[in-house]
């Protein structure tokens, strides 16, 4: 079956922008999670939906969210950029959440300018 | 301890040699304990999610064992190969807020 995927693969943008990341998990996962991966700081967990809901959430500021749709396809949104936003976003899929094998995308390299 | 570690931080091995890596984690309100492999411009990899105390798992040349006590796992690899080569993450599904809190990875290089 098909594995997660995630668009765009690349973006840049500037400061002050913002921008929409797209995860569609693997079919019949129904949690979709958000991480944040910069170079010394390893995964940063953003958020967990499930089912249309936040379930969970990291410690990121408000300019952060997401959300997830009935077919379980989530979207990450980043308003207002900063340089330091500049990270590989990677989303990962499960049955149910955290107890479960996590499977992820191939990220989203954004480089803010 | 509140943050997941591990240890070593990074390793270099020749092939053929036998290695194993540390995991510690929160050992309160444990539920689970995954270990991921991250190959260099791919997407990490599950190897397994533990939940047992005392759990042994097994992959191929790769098997880990789980102390949900004194919250500790450890990564074994039996006669590293090139293909090894790789980040080894652990993570800790644990407390009240059900966050997968993440390690920071061992950097495996095994030299042909």
């Amino acid at each position: 079956k098909a594995g997660v995927t995630q668009t765009p693969r690349y973006l840049i943008k500037t400061r002050g922008q913002q921008v929409t990341l797209s995860c569609s998990p693997i079919s019949g996962h129904r949690s979709v999670s958000w991480y944040q991966q910069t170079p010394g700081q390893g995964l940063q967990f953003l958020f967990e939906y499930f089912s249309e809901t936040q379930r969970n959430k990291g410690n990121f500021p408000g300019r952060f969210s997401g959300r997830q749709f009935s077919n379980s396809r989530s979207e990450m949104n980043v308003s207002t950029l900063e340089l330091g936003d500049s990270a590989l976003y990677l989303c990962a899929s499960s049955l149910d959440g955290h107890s479960y094998e996590q499977y992820f995308g191939p990220g989203t390299r954004l480089t803010v300018t | 301890i509140l943050n997941v570690e591990q240890s070593p931080q990074s390793l270099h091995v020749q092939e053929g040699d036998s290695t194993n890596f540390t995991c510690s984690f929160p050992s309160s309100n444990f539920y689970a304990l995954h270990w991921y492999r991250w190959e260099t411009a791919k997407s990490p990899e599950a190897l397994f999610v533990m939940t047992l105390n005392g759990d042994e798992k097994k992959k191929g040349r790769i098997s880990a064992t789980l102390n949900t006590k004194e919250g500790y796992s450890y990564l074994y690899i039996k006669g590293s190969q090139p293909e090894d080569s790789a980040t080894y993450l652990c993570a800790s599904d644990a407390g009240n807020n059900r966050k997968l809190i993440w390690g920071l990875g061992t950097s495996l290089a095994v030299n042909p």
